[in-house]
């Protein structure tokens, strides 16, 4: 069975200024892959980035990069520059490839962007 | 593309009802996968279809149900409502369900049960 725990229910940062989100996870497979989703309050859940297991590189995405530590089993996910619509619900996620579309989810982190 | 939609937005059902749920994915994406979203169990797998065909089942009981249409439209049916089944419900499509594609979800389907 595969487990995600975000320990961080709440978060906050200052506009402009650089926020991580923690998230560890738990499997006994070795193919799989990682991702964040992010939820404003309308409710959309919305990619902002995900990470192949087998990829000792971290993934970026304009201000959004992951730290990827496979053997400590932690995925991470660095904002900089925080703005005002980064505020929302972040959510990580696990797939492998033997539960195919079948993603596990960690509690999520709230994060408040202050102006 | 349009994205992925779910109708309706918002329900309110009475214990003991049933109701449907519908969701139209992406053109082109054959997977349709549904989660549970509620306060206290976080979000939750409830099932995947993926040509017509249930592929994978989240632990729920029965009275969660689904299908998927030839046009890859996916519909979900909870019988018996409980006070308990009152969440938002999202459901997700990708090209064919494999682990490492993106899933795209939909705004949701909110029910309130009372």
């Amino acid at each position: 069975a595969q487990t995600v725990t975000q320990s961080q229910p709440e978060m906050s940062v200052q506009e402009a200024e650089t926020v991580t989100l923690s998230c560890t996870y738990d499997t006994s497979e070795s193919d799989y892959y990682l991702f964040w989703y992010k939820q404003p309050p309308s409710r959309q859940m919305i990619l902002v980035i995900r990470q192949e297991a087998y990829k000792q590189q971290n993934a970026t995405e304009n201000r959004f990069s992951v730290n990827f530590q496979k053997a400590a089993k932690s995925f991470s996910l660095k904002i900089s520059d925080s703005q005002l619509g980064d505020a929302a619900m972040y959510f990580c996620a696990l797939g492998t490839w033997t539960s195919g579309s079948r993603l596990t989810f960690g509690e999520g982190t709230q994060l408040t962007v202050n102006p | 593309k349009a994205g992925v939609t779910q109708t309706p937005r918002y329900l309110i059902k009475t214990r003991g009802q049933q109701v449907t749920l519908s969701c139209s994915p992406i053109s082109g994406h054959r997977s349709v996968s549904w989660y549970q979203q509620t306060p206290g169990q976080g979000l939750q797998f409830l099932f995947e279809y993926f040509s017509e065909t249930q592929r994978n089942k989240g632990n729920f009981p029965g009275r969660f149900s689904g299908r998927q249409f030839s046009n890859s439209r996916s519909e979900m049916n909870v019988s018996t409502l409980e006070l308990g089944d009152s969440a938002l419900y999202l459901c997700a499509s990708s090209l064919t369900g494999l682990a490492q594609e993106t899933q795209y979800f939909g705004p949701g389907t909110r029910l309130l049960v009372l």
